[in-house]
């Protein structure tokens, strides 16, 4: 099993609608919580993140932790055709001052918004 | 400001051959980290060096090596190269280790093994 899961879609809607994307994780050690955009044959762009539980908001984008059932969600309001792209969830593990940097990734989620 | 910057952009290499890559991090990022794509896939970790040494190893092979240079840049060596190394290579910075959500990834090295 996976550390972290997520639905590789693809997931695809009209402009204007609300987008919901999620990920669930099995390791309880994950205290960050982050999302990237990858445009095609691009490197991924952070977008949100959040530390241990609890909702963030930026814009048109929404991120939400729920620690208790190992799943974070993020949402895009007014969805757009730009907004096509594939959306990665990645965690790091709390490791203190001096530790590491690794992420774990989910698959992504390819995203289509349709004129 | 630059952004991560990585080359080359594409390389196509045969199976058997070394190849390297390079990373230049964003101006005052301590922290490099490697990660190794296959089409479809999440990045999956290799290495991150912090200030010259490393802090990480992900699940890769005694063939990838990496190095981290007094200016932070860093190279990443793939040695005796098999058909399944090929992927996106994508170098992250960071101007920290440890406590930060702060990893910027530069636009990867695409490399091809035939």
């Amino acid at each position: 099993q996976k550390e972290v899961e997520q639905d590789p879609g693809p997931l695809s809607v009209p402009e204007g609608a609300i987008v919901s994307l999620n990920c669930t994780y099995s390791n309880s050690a994950f205290q960050y919580f982050m999302w990237y955009r990858q445009y095609s044959r691009k490197g991924p762009e952070l977008l949100m993140y959040t530390y241990s539980s609890g909702n963030k908001e930026d814009g048109r984008f929404t991120a939400q932790v729920d620690k208790s059932s190992k799943y974070i969600s993020l949402f895009i309001r007014d969805s757009q055709p730009s907004d096509s792209a594939t959306y990665l969830c990645a965690m790091k593990k709390r490791s203190g001052p001096g530790g590491g940097n690794k992420l774990t990734f989910g698959t992504g989620t390819q995203l289509k918004v349709e004129l | 400001d630059a952004g991560v910057t990585q080359s080359p952009t594409h390389l196509i290499k045969t199976r058997g051959q070394h190849v390297t890559l390079r990373c230049s991090p964003i101006s005052g990022h301590k922290s490099v980290s490697w990660y190794q794509q296959v089409l479809g896939q999440g990045p999956q970790f290799i290495f991150q060096y912090y200030e010259k040494e490393e802090r990480g190893r992900g699940n890769f092979p005694d063939r990838f090596s990496a190095r981290q240079f007094p200016n932070y840049s860093s190279e990443l060596n793939v040695n005796a190269l098999l058909l399944g190394d090929s992927a996106l290579y994508l170098c992250a910075s960071s101007p920290r280790t440890g406590e930060t959500y702060e990893q910027y990834f530069g636009p990867g090295t695409r490399l091809t093994v035939t």
